[in-house]
């Protein structure tokens, strides 16, 4: 089975600061990762993701993510917050041993960007 | 960019009715799921469609839950007897072949029972 926990349930920052969202995922096969966001009364938009390859990904919107399989982690990050980031974030989790490769989400982070 | 489309964007129901929520998936894609978010959780997967049969659902999706494609473009999902506990937004989805290959979310249904 697998799963993810993301840290922190609400994170507030300065807008301009750094971001960093936390996320660790528990997975006995190699894992698929990917970064999700939701801005308020919308779905889910693909922020990036890890498959195989480079472990530093970089994403749309300035965020990236690193990938350390030593760790289980793969946290989210962005060097100067706008005060458009401000929407919830989810880490979630797949792998090619998933016959549907369906997602296990973590829990949510929501970002808040003050000015 | 193509996009998964959903309807309605919000229905409430009175408990005990059926009701059908339905997707347009990326129209080049393979599999299809829905997921759901009661308000304050998790998103939770429910089933995958793949090949026109279930190929994994979660011990949410019971008796009272099934999917259908139809015609070949739309994906359903319907409620047999809707519960209080069924309010959710209920998320579609749907992606190419191959492993690791991004999943597309809707912009999902919320539904309200009454």
């Amino acid at each position: 089975a697998q799963s993810v926990t993301q840290l922190g349930s609400h994170v507030s920052v300065s807008e301009g600061a750094l971001v960093l969202l936390r996320c660790n995922y528990s997975s006995s096969v190699p894992p698929y990762l990917f970064w999700y966001v939701q801005y308020p009364n919308q779905g889910l938009q693909l922020l990036l993701k890890y498959t195989t390859g480079a472990t530093l990904v970089k994403g749309i919107n300035g965020f990236e993510a690193e990938f350390k399989k030593s760790e289980t982690s793969f946290h989210l990050t962005k060097p100067s917050a706008h005060m458009s980031d401000a929407a919830e974030y989810f880490c979630a989790v797949t792998s090619n041993n998933n016959a549907g490769n369906m997602l296990t989400f973590g829990g949510g982070t929501r970002l808040m960007v003050k000015p | 960019e193509p996009e998964v489309t959903q309807t309605p964007s919000h229905q409430v129901t009175q408990m005990g009715q059926e009701v059908i929520l339905r997707c347009v998936p990326i129209s080049n894609h393979l599999y299809f799921y829905w997921y759901r978010q009661i308000l304050g959780q998790k998103v939770e997967f429910l089933v995958s469609f793949y090949n026109n049969e279930i190929s994994e659902k979660s011990e949410i999706f019971d008796d009272q839950f099934s999917v259908e494609r139809p015609d070949g473009s739309n994906f359903t999902l319907k409620i047999r007897s809707t519960k209080l506990e069924d309010s959710a937004m209920y998320f579609c989805a749907s992606r190419t072949g191959g492993s690791g290959n991004t999943i597309y979310f809707g912009e999902g249904s919320w539904l309200t029972v009454v």
